[in-house]
């Protein structure tokens, strides 16, 4: 079983329609968890980060974390074409030296159609 | 704002050529990672270091080597490159407090011929 799992799309979504993601873990004590946007060609780039259970929201993304259930999922309000991206879960792993150490899952690519 | 730099952007080199990928970063990160990127196989890393000095192996570090000699430069080293090294490299960095994330470059697209 992989350690980070995402639905590897795509995932068409109308424009101005939200885009539901989701991304579940393995590791039961991880903490920290993070969602990259990036563009093709392009390298990853930080969206949101998310450390206690619940929603967060930042302008049209909401981040909802339940580690009971060891998932984090990402919403996309009001989807624009400029959102059509692969969109990357992120956990850090526990402890030691590797306590930063983040693993990636392997994506999951949005388009959004006008 | 972050700045991960990385030294090129594309580059081509020859099989048994040995491959210098440069990264610096201006944050006084204490945490530098490096990640190659494959269609299919998402993102894999490769070596990471926490201190001037220091590596930890990643997933998959045959066939390459890193150095970090002064805290905002961390180099990747592929000894002598092959074919199925060919691929995007990314540099990132993290602060060492717990649960920081991780700020990357823009990115090398290696090929080897």
């Amino acid at each position: 079983q992989k350690e980070v799992e995402q639905n590897s799309g795509p995932l068409s979504v109308p424009e101005g329609a939200i885009a539901s993601l989701n991304c579940t873990y393995s590791d039961r004590v991880s903490q920290s968890f993070f969602w990259y946007r990036q563009y093709s060609g392009k390298s990853p780039e930080l969206i949101m980060s998310i450390y206690s259970n619940g929603d967060k929201e930042d302008g049209r993304f909401t981040a909802q974390l339940n580690k009971a259930s060891q998932y984090v999922s990402l919403l996309i309000r009001d989807s624009q074409p400029s959102d059509s991206a692969t969109y990357l879960c992120a956990v850090i792993a526990s402890g030691g030296a590797a306590g930063n150490k983040l693993t990636f899952g392997g994506g999951t690519r949005v388009l959004v159609k006008p | 704002d972050v700045k991960v730099t990385q030294s090129s952007r594309y580059l081509v080199k020859r099989t048994g050529e040995k491959v210098f990928l440069e990264c610096v970063q201006d944050m006084d990160h204490e945490n530098m990672f490096w990640y190659r990127q494959d269609p299919g196989l998402g993102l894999r890393l490769i070596y990471f270091s926490y201190d001037v000095k220091m590596k930890e192996k990643g997933d998959i570090p045959e066939g390459y080597s890193v150095s970090r000699e002064k805290k905002e430069r961390f180099s990747l080293i592929l000894e002598s490159a092959s074919t199925n090294q060919t691929s995007m490299y990314l540099c990132a960095s993290s602060s060492g407090q717990p649960g920081s994330p991780l700020h990357f470059g823009n990115g090398t697209r290696l090929t080897v011929t």
